[in-house]
């Protein structure tokens, strides 16, 4: 069964806007980590934040984490068409699994 | 470049048949997952064996078998196929037992037809 699910399944923005992304899970987690994949290849990890966490910054991604709400955003500032991809949340469980979400496919048009 | 390799890249055959997936993991890192992606769909955990022992399963068919080797290589073999089995199928790594971000390969496209 899927734990994260991610929100919106699908976000098309303007080259230079800022996207925003939502992880919700279930129970509780250890970490959250965000993944992209670009069209048909692996997963890259972009970040990765601790249940005792709340924000987490990466040159322009922002991470934020809501563990009462069980929820995490995912923050891409000044997009640019290179950061068009799939982008998935992964939380894990008591033993470590990671229970992944569905993803949300951003497109950024020029 | 992540550092895990998987072979062959795009594999095509027909119901019916066996086929087995390679991955080399990343450098140092004790831990293979073997991930199932149908079109435009999210991953599908599989298995992970760390260190030469299964450490946990996923939804794994019973058609589908997985083992790692003493240097660290792991193989997926995919039996009896069916066109539903047609995915792209990822293999990661991690140094450890779980926790810390895993590390994919680019996958190998399997078509069943």
């Amino acid at each position: 069964s899927q734990q994260g699910e991610e929100d919106p399944q699908a976000l098309s923005i303007q080259e230079g806007e800022n996207a925003t992304m939502n992880c919700s899970y279930k129970t509780s987690i250890n970490n959250l980590q965000w993944y992209r994949q670009n069209s048909g290849r692996g997963l890259v990890h972009l970040i990765l934040i601790r249940s005792n966490e709340r924000e987490k910054h990466s040159g322009r991604l922002r991470v934020t984490l809501d563990t009462s709400k069980k929820s995490s955003s995912l923050l891409i500032t000044a997009s640019r068409a290179a950061d068009t991809a799939s982008y998935f949340c992964a939380t894990d469980d008591s033993n470590y699994q990671l229970i992944w979400g569905a993803g949300t496919k951003l497109i950024i048009k020029p | 470049d992540s550092g895990v390799t998987q072979t062959p890249k795009h594999l095509i055959t027909a119901t019916g048949q066996r086929v087995t997936l390679r991955c080399s993991p990343r450098s140092g890192d004790l831990s293979v997952y073997w991930y199932q992606q149908s079109l435009d769909q999210g991953l599908q955990f599989l298995i992970q064996y760390y260190n030469g022992e299964e450490r946990a399963k996923g939804n794994i068919l019973e058609r589908f078998s997985a083992q790692q080797f003493p240097d660290l290589h792991s193989e997926l073999n995919l039996s009896s196929l069916e066109l539903g089995d047609s995915a792209l199928y990822f293999c990661a790594s991690s140094p450890g037992q779980g926790g810390s971000p895993l590390h994919f390969g680019n996958g190998t496209r399997l078509t069943v037809t």
